[in-house]
């Protein structure tokens, strides 16, 4: 079974960067089949995609984000992480990492983490 | 605004059926999959692809997608299927991922 949980400060301060781990356990981040994603909730609003990286180091983000968004894999630890620059108060919100599978004509997310909540505050 | 437009709210009565609706130029290219979100938990997927169900969803859940709008259908509405409700898939490009706005389904 596989499982991820994310990892991180609960607080951010406006301008700084927002960094999260998201630890896989149950598989490998390095199998050529995943899309490994971070998608974010606003409290009390709904969800949206951040952006993936393939196991091969590709990476693929949301065009509204793509200038302050890195997401990157340490296939050693069975991790990937983001990093989000210069948040402000729009970026609180509850993050979750996800494992995405991808076939003819769609595109899902599988297995999620729990989801950690960022409040940026100063 | 979403390339992905879903109904805010939809409400059903136990035992009665219900469909959600995702509508989108994208759909008419790629599948939708849809989420099923309960209050304070990751969302699980429900349906993806053409009609497939991961382990461990009823089969009283499923999908379609006529046209460039796609739905998700449940027959005989439970209490525990009260959550929101996300749809999922591609964007017009074809390059990128959205999300629809949202559905709550309320459970009479």
């Amino acid at each position: 079974q596989v499982q991820l949980q994310e990892s991180g400060p609960g607080v951010v301060k406006p301008s700084e960067t927002l960094s999260l781990t998201c630890t896989v356990s149950g598989g490998s981040v390095s199998s050529g089949s995943y899309y490994w994603s971070w998608i974010r909730q606003p409290p009390g609003k709904g969800l949206e995609w951040i952006g993936y990286i393939y196991y091969s180091g590709n990476t693929n983000y949301n065009p509204s984000l793509k200038s302050r968004v890195t997401i990157s894999v340490d296939t050693s630890k069975k991790q990937f992480s983001l990093n989000l620059s210069s948040v402000t108060a729009a970026d609180t919100a509850v993050y979750y990492c996800a494992r995405g599978i991808a076939a003819a004509g769609f595109f899902a997310f599988d297995y999620w983490g729990q989801g950690t909540l960022v409040t940026v505050s100063s | 605004s979403s390339e992905l437009t879903q109904d805010p709210a939809v409400s059903v009565a136990l035992g009665q059926t219900v469909r959600i609706t995702c509508q989108g130029d994208s759909l008419r290219s790629y599948y939708a999959s849809w989420y099923q979100q309960k209050p304070g938990q990751a969302p699980v997927l429900v349906i993806y692809g053409k009609n497939n169900r991961p382990s461990g969803i009823p089969d009283r859940i499923s999908g379609s997608r006529p046209g460039n709008t796609a739905s998700l259908t449940i027959t005989g509405a439970q209490a525990e299927d009260e959550a929101d409700y996300y749809c999922h898939s591609r964007d017009t490009s074809g390059n990128h991922l959205v999300f629809g706005g949202g559905t709550k389904l309320t459970v009479l």
